[in-house]
Parts: C-alpha cells; structure tokens; sequence
C-alpha cells in the first residue's frame, strides 16, 4: 500500500472549516483513500472514502487532487467534539489498513 | 444499533495467567481483525479473519492466538501474557476485505501485564 504523510498536528477556530491535508504520493490506480479520526482513546471512527472524486457526507468532504497525489479532508464548521487524531489512509483491494501516526486536530474555541 | 463490542474495558493481570478477550459484531461482516495500539507506534493489526474458520496474522501476531467458530465472534487469547503486550487493543469488523467498504471498531479494551 501507499505511504501516507500527514502534518503532526493542526489546530482550528471552532465554526470555521478544518482542512486536513494527506499526501499520498505513490498511490496507485486501484487504491482508495480513507479518513478515519480517533476521539482521545476511543475505536477509530470511519469518516469518509473516496478513488477519484470528491466526495462529501454529512461528517466531511474530501478533495482528491487530479493527479490523485494528495488529498484534503474538510471538515466544514469544526466543533470542539472534533478534536481527535486524523488518520489518512491508502488502501488496495484485498489489502488491510495500515494506520500511520494522523494528524492531531485541536479545535480551539 | 450496529455495533462491535469487545470485552473486558479493562484488565490488569499478572504474567503468564491465560486470558482472552471477547469480540462481537452484529452487523454479518465477514471480515474481523484486532489492532494494538502503544504511544508512538501507532495501529497495529495482530490478527485478521476473512470468514469462519479462516484466520491469519497481521503485523504483530506473537504471543496471540485468534479463532473464529463463529461469523459475529472473533474472541484474542493470550496464552501466557508478557509485561510487552501491555497495550490497548482494539477490535474492528467490515463487510469484507474489499476496499469501498468502510470499518467498524469496538471501544477499544485496556490491558496491564505485571
């Protein structure tokens, strides 16, 4: 699987969007990219997935770039409850997760 | 309520003392896998099963033992716990191996080895 590369740490103003960056550089064709954030010592929670489009749900959206070499998860109006680790994740068919280190997101009121 | 649950929370035990910890879905995943988790390290899969009866190892797979007799239980076993598998584990199931499918976790159960 790809290796994903994510800042260490973030913070944002609650109410205004959080944008989490994830490079991926050598992903291949057949790979999605996951988001899952882990709230303090809790079980990961799934986010959102995409191959090449961008996708939105009610948590987020994420924007994968054209060449899909990277990507953004948007988290359009941060609340404090969003402070969490962030996990980008490149994963190929038939293929298990491989978590990385994430970024850490302080929502700061 | 779609759900993974994983039991005990919490457990402090001695060295050597046998023990396993629960896992259960009620969701009819095929796929299950446990995760450890220690500062610094990260996520990492010990053991993951694709079906009943079918089980492989992860990552870290030593000192544990998996089985899977049954499609919603997938139950960790530690034959004789050492102070290094002191960690936070973690439970996850998903439909099955097949990216586009997204994956639950349980609560995620503490261990102390002394």
């Amino acid at each position: 699987d790809a290796k994903t590369t994510q800042p260490t740490s973030m913070d944002c103003a609650e109410g205004r969007a959080a944008n989490l960056p994830c490079n991926h550089s050598t992903i291949s064709g057949n790979e999605y990219v996951y988001w899952y954030r882990q709230i303090h010592s809790q079980g990961p929670q799934y986010i959102i997935h995409g191959l090449k489009n961008n996708e939105t749900n009610e948590m987020a959206s994420l924007i994968i770039t054209e060449d899909r070499k990277s990507s953004t998860l948007i988290l359009p109006h941060a609340t404090l409850r969003d402070t969490a680790v962030y996990y980008c994740i490149v994963q190929a068919y038939n293929n298990d997760m491989r978590f990385g280190a994430g970024t850490r997101l302080t929502v700061k009121p | 309520e779609a759900q993974v649950t994983q039991n005990p929370r919490y457990l402090i035990t001695v060295t050597g003392k046998k023990l396993t910890v629960t896992c259960s879905q009620n969701m009819n995943h095929e796929y299950m896998s446990w995760y450890r988790q220690d500062p610094g390290l990260g996520l990492r899969q010990i053991y993951y099963s694709m079906n009943v009866e079918v089980t492989d190892k992860g990552d870290v797979p030593e000192g544990y033992k998996v089985s899977r007799k049954e499609k919603r239980n997938f139950p960790l076993i530690l034959e004789s716990p050492s102070p290094n598998q002191t960690s936070l584990y973690f439970c996850a199931s998903s439909l099955n191996r097949a990216v586009n499918t997204e994956a639950f976790f349980g609560q995620g159960t503490r261990l102390t080895v002394v």
